[in-house]
């Protein structure tokens, strides 16, 4: 099984430009979540999303949109990279929100992002 | 909103040593996850629970769910146990995601 995968692991990008990252799972989970990991800090939600189709803000989604148009897939857009962004990002997923008792999230191997 | 504090946040061990990894939060919840980060690597569960202890392995984690408090035991510790550590409870709102702690840095030396 892949369970979640991540693409791509690293990249170096030159301020103001723009990428995607692709989250994939194939457990058929409602929910995805992006988070950023930052020295000396727990890792902090972007966005998220409860279904298809359906996004919403995090903690920190200033300077990111994101997408979810296939039930699988749930995209990280940076439209203009500033070095404050630059982190590593972690997809996770589950099949029911995480709080509830048995669930588990699933997470990615995370995308190394530098904006130089 | 939900606060998670970790200790120690660094930890260096000799193999074999019994470890203790504390986590505490400030709202009551339905269950508490226990995540392993390897260095370079992704996060990996290792428990989720929401009362009294789970094992697996040399892995003990337990939870007092009144002094809202939670701790991993690693027994018999071994260098490849060396990892970061995270504890992540429930958000506390309707946002349905995780409030991680730092994480706590594990070395264990041969």
């Amino acid at each position: 099984n892949a369970g979640v995968t991540q693409t791509p692991k690293f990249r170096v990008l030159k301020t103001g430009q723009s990428m995607t990252l692709l989250c994939a799972q194939d457990m058929n989970h409602e929910y995805m979540y992006w988070y950023r990991q930052d020295p000396g800090m727990g890792l902090r939600l972007i966005h998220y999303s409860v279904g298809e189709g359906t996004t919403a803000k995090g903690e920190v989604p200033d300077g990111y949109n994101v997408s979810r148009l296939k039930k699988q897939n749930f995209l990280l857009g940076l439209e203009s990279a500033a070095p404050s962004q630059t982190s590593v990002y972690f997809c996770a997923s589950s099949f029911l929100v995480v709080g509830q008792v048995g669930t588990e999230a699933f997470f990615g191997q995370g995308t190394r992002l530098t904006v130089v | 909103k939900n606060e998670v504090e970790q200790s120690p946040q660094n930890l260096t061990a000799q193999e074999g040593e019994f470890i203790t990894i504390n986590c505490s939060y400030s709202v009551g919840i339905s269950a508490l996850h226990w995540l392993q980060q390897h260095p370079g690597g992704g996060i990996v569960s290792l428990f989720m629970l929401s009362s009294g202890k789970k094992k697996h392995g040399r892995l003990i984690a337990t939870i007092n769910i009144q002094e809202k408090h939670s701790s991993l035991h690693i027994t018999a510790s071994h260098p490849r146990d060396s990892a970061v550590y995270i504890c992540a409870v429930p958000y506390g709102g309707s946002q349905g995601n995780l409030i991680f702690g730092k994480g706590t840095k594990l070395s264990v030396k041969p």
